[in-house]
């Protein structure tokens, strides 16, 4: 089991530019949760993903960001025209219906470098 | 609202020493409390959880519910204990995990 994949660890786009991070959950794990680190800050809930389903999105800016989780392949994190406010790493987390009330498993994060 | 807070941004102690991470939280009921680790560079990972009462890496947390409070201890530090600490609450009906601002542990030679 390679655990909670995401790609790529680090990405770097000029402003205006799209950034689409990926992350795919461990095997057998239908809920994927997104955090953002700004640089010298803690974890911030971004949004709560089940299968094709946006369960919780309280976290997410208004604007430029969305996220899904589709039936087939990775769950993706897509933020528009970013601005360097947005340079921050990003992790994604996994767990199982079963394992909700166990914690989360975490990926490594995309360090996003907006120039 | 509901909150956790973790009053110390940054705490020093030498190793040997005792160590206490403070966390608070001001949720309703019994929420369920996490604490996770991430070390220099590396991927958060669950340290320990109180419904396990389990003692990680001599870690142990217990939760106070007359203080909402979910303090992490540890009789003697050691330096490969330096890391941020998240205290974490799994709460709501979504049953997620809200992340305190966390406490950067550094534990001195």
């Amino acid at each position: 089991n390679a655990g909670v994949m995401q790609n790529p660890r680090h990405l770097v786009r000029r402003r205006g530019q799209e950034a689409r991070l990926r992350c795919s959950p461990m095997k057998g794990h239908s809920h994927v949760y997104w955090y953002r680190q700004l640089p010298e800050e803690g974890l911030k809930f971004m949004v709560y993903l089940q299968k094709e389903n946006i369960i919780d999105e309280s976290g997410m800016p208004k604007e430029r960001f969305s996220a899904e989780f589709p039936k087939e392949g990775p769950s993706i994190l897509r933020i528009q025209q970013v601005v360097r406010g947005d340079s921050a790493a990003y992790f994604c987390a996994s767990s199982s219906v079963q394992d909700v009330n166990y914690g989360y498993t975490f990926g490594s994060g995309t360090r996003l470098t907006v120039v | 609202a509901q909150r956790v807070t973790q009053p110390e941004k940054l705490l020093s102690v030498f190793k040997g020493a005792p160590v206490e991470l403070k966390c608070n939280y001001s949720y309703s009921g019994s929420p369920e409390l996490f604490w996770y680790v991430q070390y220099s560079r590396q991927r958060l990972q669950l340290l320990l959880r109180h419904i396990s009462r389990e003692s990680i890496k001599g870690f142990t947390a217990d939760l106070n519910k007359g203080e909402t409070s979910f303090h992490l201890k540890k009789p003697f530090a050691q330096e490969e204990d330096s890391a941020m600490y998240y205290c974490a609450p799994l709460s709501g009906s979504a049953r997620q995990l809200t992340f305190g601002s966390g406490t950067q542990l550094t534990v001195l030679p």
